[in-house]
């Protein structure tokens, strides 16, 4: 497993501002994602991050959104920018350590845009 | 038809029950199953982690995976208030991006 440390836990921001998420892991690992997770609803994956390439993002997220960086294997910050009330929700950040086809998940930063 | 199913609940059991949660999928490419916890605001925790069709026990949970019913099952025994939680079963083909289902909610009741 691996041990994952986001930041910020939790946030409220105004409309129109935006927020980095930091999230750091305790070893080094290759594949990185970003989740969200909506009130109620299920996880969604915004974006892979790849050490030394740029962030693969799913149908329906934007880099101009949700510009992430991965400047090392221990490393990724997830931006949300230019917030509206529609981007509340938690920001998860996890990673697949390798072991096998499965990932492990920070705290998550929750986010309020008000 | 969504690629993973999961009722979400809620479900509430008395202290000492047996629990089943189950998803069903549609995408006969899943290889690997694993469920996983959350509490309220706080992150997934891998819970049980399944490769291909079978049983995996873990103490009081119970990972089930039928293939050839494209349906997945976690049993809790001997339920605990502890257990109360949002329960997500998740899916991959291998060295691809889970697909998660929507949750089940629980409550187990002192």
């Amino acid at each position: 497993s691996a041990v994952i440390s986001q930041k910020p836990s939790r946030d409220i921001c105004q409309r129109g501002t935006s927020l980095t998420i930091q999230c750091q892991v305790d070893s080094q690992v290759t594949m990185m994602f970003w989740y969200r997770q909506q009130p109620g609803q299920s996880l969604t994956l915004i974006a892979t991050a790849n050490q030394g390439s740029e962030a693969t993002y799913e149908s329906g997220f934007v880099i101009d959104k949700f510009p992430i960086s991965r400047p090392n294997l221990t490393f990724s910050t997830l931006t949300v920018s230019n917030m509206s009330p529609e981007d509340s929700s938690i920001y998860l950040c996890s990673v697949d350590p390798g072991a096998g086809n499965t990932i492990y998940f920070g705290e998550g930063s929750w986010l309020t845009v008000v | 038809q969504k690629e993973v199913e999961q009722d979400p609940g809620p479900l509430s059991v008395p202290e000492g029950a047996i629990v089943s949660l189950n998803c069903t999928y549609s995408n006969s490419a899943f290889q690997y199953f694993m469920w996983y916890r959350q509490y309220s605001r706080k992150g997934p925790e891998l819970l049980m982690y399944t490769y291909s069709s079978g049983n995996k026990e873990d103490g009081r949970f119970t990972a089930q995976v039928d293939k050839s019913s494209k349906y997945i099952s976690l049993f809790i025994r001997d339920s605990q208030p502890s257990d109360s939680a949002t329960y997500l079963c998740a899916m991959s083909k291998g060295n691809t991006p889970l697909v998660f289902g929507k949750g089940t909610r629980l409550s187990v009741i002192a």
